[in-house]
């Protein structure tokens, strides 16, 4: 089955730098994959995702990579905010199934 | 209400009691998911509804029971549970429950903060 790693589980930067969490899935057939940020005492919340097909997506400050051959992909969160700081989680999902396998989260600390 | 609503967001029980935890969700998706968030691990898969059918059961312990009465609606039974059962539960919806389907996104719920005493 699907395994997904992440790194680094904690991350801490000054505001205003930037942030880059990494993500390896095992399966080759996983073609989603979702990030979601967590606040506390709230559900993760779903705050970019790529298909297969897309090498890159932006959306304001943040963007995700994704490398197929490699099976890794990337979150990238330029010019942090305090509000930035929570647990990021990322996810693979397949084609063929309905599930889907998250990492085990990184908890990123913006330092004003 | 929009979303995925979660009732209740506490709940404090004993060993020996039953209640249930709701979840509803508002986006006219046709999957829903349980799952649990313990402490420094993984979120783990407990159970997956498709079109009101259940699809999957993670090897959870029988003191979980679920329920999807529609695709809007969600339960999740408990009875006589451990303290090592004391988690964040957490439901989530997608809109493509089916194999292959071209719409994957899952959108959670703020959960229910379990505590067995």
């Amino acid at each position: 089955g699907e395994n997904v790693e992440q790194h680094p589980s904690t991350l801490s930067v000054q505001e205003g730098d930037s942030a880059v969490i990494k993500c390896t899935y095992s399966d080759s057939a996983s073609n989603y994959f979702p990030w979601y940020k967590q606040e506390l005492g709230k559900g993760p919340q779903l705050i970019i995702d790529i298909r297969s097909n897309v090498g890159e997506k932006k959306d304001q400050r943040i963007a995700v990579t994704l490398n197929k051959t490699a099976k890794h992909f990337s979150l990238h969160i330029t010019e942090t905010q305090p509000e930035d700081s929570a647990v990021y989680f990322c996810a693979a999902r397949h084609n063929y199934g309905q599930n889907f396998v998250f990492g085990p989260g990184t908890r990123l600390s913006v330092l004003p | 209400e929009t979303g995925v609503t979660q009732t209740p967001r506490h709940l404090v029980m004993g060993m020996t009691n039953k209640k249930s935890l709701k979840c509803e969700q508002h986006l006219g998706h046709n999957a829903m998911y349980w799952y649990k968030q313990s402490a420094k691990k993984p979120l783990e898969l407990m159970f997956v509804y498709n079109f009101k059918e259940q699809t999957e059961n993670n090897s959870v312990p029988s003191r979980f029971s679920p329920e999807c009465p529609n695709s809007s609606h969600l339960f999740l039974h408990l009875h006589t549970l451990q303290p090592e059962d004391s988690a964040l539960y957490l439901c989530a919806s997608s809109p493509q429950g089916l194999a292959g389907g071209s719409s994957y996104e899952q959108y959670f719920g703020p959960g229910t903060r379990l505590t067995v005493t």
